[in-house]
C-alpha cells in the first residue's frame, strides 16, 4: 500500500494569512493527489484533484502544486470558514490511501 | 443535484453482521464507480473498498479483505456493503463516495455509524 503523509498534523493561522499544508507518498503517484475540507460532524468535501485543479465551486484561494511524491495545498488568504480538517488522497493504486489530516485552526 | 444516500447502520456485536445501502440520484449511476470510505470517531478516513460499473470488479483495504463484500444493483441505483466478522475497529461511519475523473471522491453522503459492540 501507498504510504501518505502530511505535515503539519496541526497549524494555528489567522484570517488572512497564507498557508500550505505538504503530504507526501513513499513513492511516486503521478498527480494522482486529492485534496479535501472537512467540518465537524459533515463529510468531507472535495477541494483539489489531479494535485492541481480545482474542483467546481472552490474559492481560488485554494490551490494545489507538487509532483512526484511530493505535493501542496496552499491557501493564500484565509477566511473564517477555511478553519477545518484538510487530507489529502492519493488515487494511483488502489488501497487510495489518505493522509492522516491536518487540522488548521485560529 | 447528486445525491448519496446511506442506510443500514446500527449497533451490532463483534462477529456480527451488517449490510449497508447507498441510494444514488442525481446522476447515471450505472455508469459510475462507487467507493466506500470510513472514518472513526474523531480519527481519519480508511478507504474501503471500490466496485466498477458492472460490479464485476472490486477492490478493498486490507483490513476488511475477506470479511467485507461490496455490491451494486444498477436497476435500482443502490450500492452495498456486506459486513461480516464485525470487529471493534470497525466501529466507524461510513460513507458512499462517487468516483470522480481521476479516481478521488468527488461526491459524497452524509454518512451511517456502525457501532460493534457488546
Amino acid at each position: 500500500d501507498i504510504q501518505m503523509t502530511q505535515s503539519p498534523s496541526s497549524l494555528s493561522a489567522s484570517v488572512g494569512d497564507r498557508v500550505t499544508i505538504t503530504c507526501r507518498a513513499d513513492q511516486i503517484i503521478r498527480n494522482y493527489l486529492s485534496w479535501y475540507q472537512q467540518k465537524p460532524g459533515k463529510a468531507p468535501r472535495l477541494l483539489i484533484y489531479a494535485a492541481f485543479t480545482l474542483q467546481t465551486g472552490v474559492p481560488s484561494r485554494f490551490s494545489g502544486g507538487g509532483s512526484g511524491t511530493e505535493y501542496t495545498l496552499s491557501i493564500s488568504s484565509l477566511q473564517p470558514e477555511d478553519f477545518a480538517t484538510y487530507y489529502c488522497q492519493q488515487t494511483y493504486s488502489p488501497p487510495y490511501t489518505f493522509g492522516q489530516g491536518t487540522n488548521l485552526d485560529i | 443535484e447528486v445525491q448519496l444516500v446511506e442506510s443500514g447502520g446500527g449497533l451490532v456485536q463483534p462477529g456480527g453482521s451488517l449490510r449497508l445501502s447507498c441510494a444514488a440520484s442525481g446522476f447515471t449511476f450505472s455508469s459510475s464507480w462507487m467507493y466506500w470510505v470510513r472514518q472513526t470517531p474523531g480519527k481519519g478516513l480508511l478507504w474501503v473498498s471500490r466496485i466498477n460499473t458492472d460490479g464485476d470488479t472490486t477492490n478493498y483495504a486490507d483490513s476488511v479483505k475477506g470479511r467485507f463484500t461490496v455490491s451494486r444493483d444498477n436497476a435500482k441505483n443502490t450500492l452495498y456493503l456486506q459486513m461480516d466478522s464485525l470487529r471493534a475497529e470497525d466501529t466507524a461511519v461510513y460513507y458512499c463516495t462517487k468516483r470522480g475523473y481521476t479516481g478521488e471522491s468527488e461526491y459524497w453522503g452524509q454518512g451511517t455509524l456502525v457501532t460493534v459492540s457488546s
